[in-house]
């Protein structure tokens, strides 16, 4: 099993570009997570979906779009990138309930 | 106050000490606990859960303390490969939601 993967891992983005995280777990995990996490700063909800067709924002969700695609599949997007999105972000999955979060290895993010 | 609070450190010990990290939360309906090591520019990674009143793993034991609203990390017998930052994460049921703290950073000295 890889577990949870993204990609890309690392990207360079023009402000005003757009652009589309990719995650997908092969442990079939009803929920996925995005993260951003900041220096200084815990991990942040941006998105996340609690079960195949559905998404619901989470602490810091504004200039993000997430689709569900399928049951392992869980995308975020940037329609307009600004040098405030500049960060790490992380996907994770879980199953039910207080499980644990597995996370992807990250994808470094720089909006110039 | 915010959610959850830990001390950022870096707490710098020699190998084979004991440390101890507390975390503090703001949210009593909080029901489980989560310990992550995160190394630098990676992801976090499961050290531990926390159901009950505590848990022992090894070298690693998490004491939870529901009245003053802290959970507590203890490291006994630290390696060099300790070395990492250490994410409180408690989890309200219903919820679908982590909170993390901004982590405790341990450095682990030769």
């Amino acid at each position: 099993n890889a577990g949870v993967t993204q990609t890309p891992k690392f990207q360079v983005l023009k402000t005003g570009q757009s652009m589309t995280l990719q995650c997908a777990q092969d442990m079939n995990h009803n929920s996925m997570y995005w993260y951003r996490q900041d220096p200084g700063m815990g991990l942040r909800l941006i998105y996340y979906s609690a079960s195949e067709g559905t998404t619901d924002k989470g602490e810091v969700p504004n200039g993000y779009n997430v689709s569900r695609l399928n049951k392992r599949e869980f995308s975020l997007r940037l329609e307009s990138a600004a040098p405030s999105q500049t960060s790490v972000y992380f996907c994770a999955s879980k199953e039910k309930g207080p499980d644990t979060q597995y996370f992807g290895p990250g994808t470094r993010l720089t909006v110039l | 106050r915010k959610e959850v609070e830990q001390d950022p450190g870096p707490f710098n010990v020699p190998e084979g000490a004991t440390v101890a990290f507390n975390c503090t939360y703001s949210n009593s309906a909080s029901q489980s606990f989560f310990w992550y090591r995160q190394d630098c520019r990676k992801e976090p990674k499961l050290l531990m859960s926390v159901y009950s009143s505590g848990n022992e793993d090894g070298r690693f034991t998490a004491q939870l303390n529901r009245a003053s609203q802290y959970i507590s990390l203890l490291i006994r017998d630290s390696k060099l490969s300790d070395s990492a930052t250490y994410l409180c994460v408690p989890f309200t049921s219903g919820t679908y939601k982590y909170i993390f703290g901004t982590g405790t950073r341990l450095k682990v000295l030769a």
